[in-house]
C-alpha cells in the first residue's frame, strides 16, 4: 500500500521569500500524485498533480512541484511567497485501480511581513 | 457545473448523542463519494468511502457507519458519540474514472464532543 510523509508540520517564511515544502511517498511502482491546500475552517483545493511525463509540473496560484523518482520526492515549490499563501498544504499519492487517495498530515505555512 | 453541499458546518454535541452528517452533490452521476476526518495533528484520514449506491468501504474500525441511500447523497452517522470522534469531518467525491483522480472537497463540519 501507498504512503505519504510530509517532514515537516509548520513552517514559517517571509512574504516574498522562496517556499519548499517536502513530501516523500512510498509506493512500488509510478505513483500518482497531488499537492492540495486547505485554507482554515474549509475544505481542501487541488493546487497541481503529476500522473506521468515531465517532472516539473506547474499548478495553480504560482506553485510548482517536481517529481524524483530517485528520491522518492514530491516537493512543493513557489519563488515568492504571498501572506494569502498561509494555509495547510497536503500531499497526497493515489495508486491504479479505484481507490482512494492517501494523504499525508500536512504541512501549516505561516508568512510574516 | 458540479457542487458538494455539505452540512451542518459546526456541531456541538454531547458525548453519547447521535450523530448524522449530510453530503450531498449536485451536477454528476455515480460519483465516488468519501469521508475523511481531520483531527488536530493527525492530518487527513479516510474513514469510508463508497463507488455506487449501498457499497460502502471502511477504512478505519471506529464508532462511525456511513450509509449512501442515494447516488448523490451520503450519510455519516453514529448511534452514541465518543470524545475522540471530536474533529473535523470533511466529505469529497470524484468521477470514478480512474486512478488518482481529483478530489472535490465540501467545506467541512467542525463537530466538537463535549
Amino acid at each position: 500500500a501507498q504512503s505519504v510523509t510530509q517532514p515537516d508540520i509548520h513552517i514559517t517564511v517571509s512574504e516574498g521569500a522562496s517556499l519548499e515544502l517536502r513530501c516523500n511517498y512510498s509506493y512500488g511502482a509510478t505513483p500518482y500524485l497531488f499537492w492540495y491546500v486547505q485554507s482554515p475552517g474549509q475544505g481542501l483545493q487541488l493546487l497541481l498533480k503529476y500522473f506521468s511525463g515531465d517532472t516539473l509540473v506547474q499548478g495553480i496560484k504560482g506553485f510548482e512541484a517536481e517529481f524524483k523518482r530517485s528520491q522518492s520526492s514530491f516537493n512543493l515549490r513557489k519563488p515568492s511567497v504571498h501572506w494569502s499563501d498561509a494555509a495547510e498544504y497536503f500531499c497526497a499519492v493515489g495508486a491504479p485501480g479505484n481507490t482512494p487517495l492517501v494523504f499525508g498530515k500536512g504541512t501549516r505555512l505561516s508568512v510574516i511581513a | 457545473s458540479q457542487t458538494i453541499h455539505q452540512w451542518p458546518a459546526t456541531l456541538v454535541q454531547p458525548v453519547g448523542s447521535p450523530l448524522s452528517l449530510e453530503c450531498t452533490v449536485e451536477g454528476t452521476s455515480n460519483p465516488n463519494l468519501y469521508w475523511y476526518r481531520q483531527a488536530a495533528g493527525r492530518g487527513l484520514q479516510l474513514l469510508f468511502y463508497s463507488v455506487g449506491i449501498g457499497q460502502i468501504s471502511s477504512e478505519v474500525p471506529q464508532n462511525l457507519s456511513a450509509s449512501r441511500p442515494q447516488d448523490r447523497q451520503f450519510i455519516l452517522s453514529s448511534k452514541k458519540l465518543l470524545l475522540s470522534d471530536s474533529g473535523f469531518y470533511l466529505c469529497a467525491w470524484s468521477l470514478g474514472q480512474g486512478p488518482g483522480e481529483k478530489l472535490f472537497f465540501g467545506s467541512g463540519t467542525q463537530l466538537s464532543v463535549l
